[in-house]
């Protein structure tokens, strides 16, 4: 069972460099999620998807881009890197939207520095 | 806005003892859904409890409870008979919003520690 999927595991970037996290679920969830997690601070969400097709920002979604690119892939793009935006980062799923029980299953994380 | 808050950074715990770590969130909304995950040292996040806005009773999950004070806006983790692998970082989690239950926020969280 693979669950959530993310790519890569580590990376690091000079500043200005543009870059993709990729995103992947096979549970046939609906919503998927990407956060990032800095100490002190929890995890801040950056956007959201409930569905394929429809993307939402979050609470810190300045810097940052997104692509729902079919039910099962969610990707984050860091189009100029600062910085700023060295931080591990989260996808999770959930199986549907509308319901509020639904927990989220988290991917192990990617640990980006920006140099 | 939603918002969450846990003021409490850093918490020591004897093993066998029981420990609340706190939470409370902020929303307008009537219907929502509140989390609790534990994230060890390995990075994983574990989802541990969850409490519904209309649920009468409290949540428990084996050695876990939630306190839940709709009026005060809290929902507390209870962990009873600590162990040493209860020591990780705890986070509460909101589902909820205006439109949807899609948005899911997060406190910033509670380092857990347990003495043995």
């Amino acid at each position: 069972n693979a669950g959530v999927t993310q790519t890569p595991k580590f990376q690091v970037l000079k500043t200005g460099q543009s870059m993709t996290l990729q995103c992947a679920q096979d549970m046939n969830h609906n919503s998927m999620y990407w956060y990032r997690q800095d100490p002190g601070m929890g995890l801040r969400l950056i956007y959201y998807s409930a569905s394929e097709g429809t993307t939402d920002k979050g609470e810190v979604p300045n810097g940052y881009n997104v692509s729902r690119l079919n039910k099962r892939e969610f990707s984050l793009r860091l189009e100029s890197a600062a910085p700023s935006q060295t931080s591990v980062y989260f996808c999770a799923s959930s199986p549907a939207s509308g319901f509020s029980n639904e927990k989220l299953f988290f991917g192990s994380g990617t640990q980006l520095s920006v140099l | 806005a939603q918002k969450i808050t846990q003021t409490q950074p850093g918490m020591f715990v004897q093993e066998k003892e029981a420990v609340t770590l706190d939470c409370t969130y902020d929303t307008s909304d009537q219907s929502y859904g509140l989390f609790w995950y534990k994230q060890p040292s390995s990075g994983e996040m574990i989802f541990l409890i969850y409490q519904g806005s209309y649920d009468e009773q409290n949540a428990t999950e084996g050695r876990y409870s939630l306190n839940f004070q709709k009026a005060r806006k809290s929902a507390n983790l209870v962990i009873s008979a600590s162990q040493l692998g209860d020591s990780a970082m705890y986070f509460c989690a909101m589902r909820g919003s205006r439109t949807s239950y899609d948005k899911v926020i997060f406190g910033p969280g509670t380092s857990l520690s347990v003495i043995p």
